[in-house]
């Protein structure tokens, strides 16, 4: 059983569509990552939240830490195909400094 | 960001035996490194922390004496898979951190195990 549900678990658009991935858990995180990781290679990271609440952009792409530090979500507005990918969402538990446990990840593919 | 280097990106060897994969941060003191195992289109598994100069934590389920976890430098963790079989193949990525928390870690490009 894994610490972090993410869903969907498989998706796929086409170009210029939105789109959000949840990340959801019942254990309370110190922070949480998300990360997009192409095939054969290590996962890179997308951007860090810490504060319940807080909500970070990173050009198109959009990240939201749930106000309990629980969960959180990545929208993704217009899609492009160089965004198609393995995202992962990855907490670190409180009291566990760096320790990351990752999400279940969503395969995303954006049709041209 | 920093620089983690795994080594090698790519292996096969024969069933029975042993297999060491190298981390190494190459521009960063990593006090605590961690070891991942993914499969096929899933995501990453965390086997184990190890943090310098200490035995490394295993997580549950995780088999220590087959998968046995050296770190014995700030900028080098080693994962050696012993007496490795067919199910043993699999993706093995590390990352390494400077231990603070909040921190990123930093991710190697991962190895690909095949045993044969």
């Amino acid at each position: 059983t894994q610490l972090l549900e993410q869903s969907p678990q498989f998706l796929s658009i086409q170009e210029g569509e939105n789109l959000t991935v949840y990340c959801n858990s019942s254990s309370v995180f110190s922070s949480l990552q998300w990360y997009r990781q192409e095939p054969g290679e290590g996962p890179v990271l997308l951007v860090t939240v810490v504060t319940g609440g807080e909500v970070k952009k990173l050009k198109r792409l959009t990240f939201q830490f749930g106000d309990a530090r629980k969960d959180s979500s990545l929208h993704i507005t217009a899609a492009q195909p160089g965004d198609t990918g393995l995202y992962l969402c990855a907490g670190a538990r409180v009291g566990t400094g760096n320790q990351f446990y990752f999400g279940t990840g969503t395969s995303l593919t954006v049709i041209p | 960001g920093a620089v983690v280097s795994q080594h090698p990106s790519r292996v096969i060897c024969k069933s029975g035996t042993s297999v060491k994969i190298e981390c190494r941060s190459l521009d960063f003191q990593a006090t605590t490194m961690f070891w991942y195992r993914q499969f096929p289109k899933q995501s990453l598994m965390l086997m184990a922390t190890s943090n310098e100069g200490s035995k490394a934590t295993y997580e549950q389920g995780v088999e220590k004496d087959k998968f046995l976890i050296n770190h014995a430098s700030l900028t080098l963790s080693t994962l050696t898979v012993t007496s490795a079989h067919p199910e043993d193949s699999s993706f093995y990525i590390c990352s390494a951190s400077s231990g603070r928390v909040n921190t990123e870690a930093f991710f190697g490009q991962g190895t690909r195990l095949t045993v044969v």
